[in-house]
């Protein structure tokens, strides 16, 4: 069974780019939520997905958007990047979308702004 | 809204020896607890969770917390620690009724000496 898988492991980017960063929820799971982990920070919950629909948001300007799609992987966007936006972005998937399961978590993509 | 705190950044310990990292949280409604594990260069594994029933909850490789509810703690043990349990330990809470969404401490960094 493939675990949850996340694309770049790591991006450099400047102040003002886009990015988009890639997950591969583990099969069988229609959840999917990212978070966003700050050096030093515990993860901060950035949104979720759930069937293609966003279910539930975060503390997140409207630049952090996301995608999910019909085999539930997932997307995040990021627009106009700042330099606070450097932090190791994770993907969870979960087999459901009822509080109290566990989420299953990929390695992190590591973004840098310059 | 809930809020998670981990006094202890960093924890060295003896190996062998007992080991306590103390997770306090707060929160307007009911919520479950979990601990999350990362281990270096890897993504969060869910250690233990408590959801309902026993306040006292085990992993399968030693560690053990105890739900208090009056002093809203979820404190994380272990008798004796090895080498392998060097790794980042996070507390997180989610809402009983709500989407999974995850609220985690800062993490507390287990150090094991030789």
């Amino acid at each position: 069974e493939t675990g949850v898988t996340q694309s770049p492991t790591h991006l450099i980017k400047t102040r003002g780019q886009q990015v988009t960063l890639r997950c591969s929820s583990q099969s069988g799971h229609n959840t999917v939520s990212w978070y966003q982990q700050a050096l030093g920070q515990g993860p901060q919950f950035i949104f979720q997905y759930y069937r293609e629909e966003e279910n539930g948001r975060g503390n997140f300007p409207p630049r952090f958007s996301g995608l999910q799609f019909p085999n539930y992987s997932s997307e995040l966007n990021v627009n106009a990047l700042e330099l606070d936006d450097s932090a190791l972005y994770l993907c969870a998937s979960s087999p459901q979308v009822v509080s109290g399961g566990e989420q299953y978590f990929g390695p992190g993509t590591r973004l840098t702004v310059t | 809204a809930q809020s998670v705190t981990q006094l202890d950044s960093q924890v060295p310990v003896f190996e062998e020896a007992p080991v306590e990292l103390r997770c306090n949280y707060s929160s307007s409604v009911s919520v479950y607890l979990f601990w999350y594990v990362q281990y270096p260069n890897q993504g969060l594994q869910l250690l233990l969770k408590y959801l309902s029933g026993s306040t006292l909850v085990e992993s399968i490789n030693g560690f053990e917390a105890e739900f208090n509810k009056s002093q809203t703690s979820f404190h994380l043990r272990k008798p004796s620690v090895h080498i392998s349990d060097t790794a980042e330990y996070f507390c997180a809470v989610s809402e009983r009724f709500g989407n999974e969404k995850l609220t985690f401490g800062t993490g507390t960094r287990l150090t094991i000496i030789p």
